[in-house]
């Protein structure tokens, strides 16, 4: 049972175009979501997070956009860099569980292209 | 300022032996979560521990595997008559207190076991 689910193994974006990653829930307990980016041979980093009682949050060239009906939230990088190239996994956690308990997505790798 | 130390970073284990996964916190953090990533798939919840206490193992296998993070030294993820089905990346986590796992929270860089 994927409560946290990323469709989209894989993608790739020009250097200087937008990113979206996208990612779906099933769980309606989830209220708090955060995006991974992840290395090859190296533990995730936390990179962006959204709480339930908002529908957007910027930094920077990430902006993640939660839409509670739909059960969608999704990663907007741009501009696109190289550097930008890892798997970026979506996560969440509900208020009414252990709060630093996450449920990740399979993840999506993304390839920034020059 | 020290990250999350993850020792060994590869351990390669014949089935039946016995696996000992470490995780050291940055300075500061008294919480510790395991997570296990089985190839293709995401990071899955195995355990959150406090010093001495474990808060939640509902991720934990019933049998074979155990946690502790005792008042010194670091955590220790064990896992006991290891099968080939064991072989994944377990990656720990560290927090300074109970809370969300956003910013405050920093992974290491994982131990990638492999079972022969």
């Amino acid at each position: 049972d994927q409560q946290v689910k990323q469709n989209s193994p894989s993608l790739s974006v020009q250097e200087g175009r937008i990113s979206i990653l996208n990612c779906d829930y099933t769980n309606s307990m989830f209220d708090y979501f955060l995006w991974y980016k992840k290395y090859p041979a190296e533990g995730p980093t936390f990179l962006i997070s959204i709480s339930s009682i908002k529908d957007k949050n910027e930094d920077g060239r990430f902006t993640v956009f939660l839409n509670k009906s739909a059960k969608h939230l999704s990663l907007h990088i741009v501009p696109s860099q190289p550097g930008d190239s890892a798997v970026y996994f979506c996560a969440a956690s509900a208020l009414s569980g252990t709060a630093s308990k996450l449920t990740f997505g399979t993840g999506t790798r993304l390839q920034v292209t020059l | 300022n020290a990250g999350v130390m993850q020792n060994p970073r590869h351990l390669v284990r014949r089935r039946g032996q016995e696996a000992r996964l470490r995780c050291s916190p940055m300075k500061g953090h008294s919480h510790v979560y395991w997570y296990r990533q089985l190839p293709e798939e995401g990071l899955k919840f195995m355990v959150y521990l406090q010093k001495e206490n474990i808060i939640d193992e509902s991720g934990m296998p019933k049998e074979r595997f155990s946690a502790e993070f005792p008042k010194e030294g670091p955590s220790i993820l064990r896992i006991q008559q290891v099968v080939r089905g064991d072989s994944a990346a377990y990656f720990c986590a560290s927090s300074p207190a109970q809370g969300r796992m956003g910013t405050e929270a920093f992974f290491g860089q994982g131990t990638r076991l492999t079972v022969v």
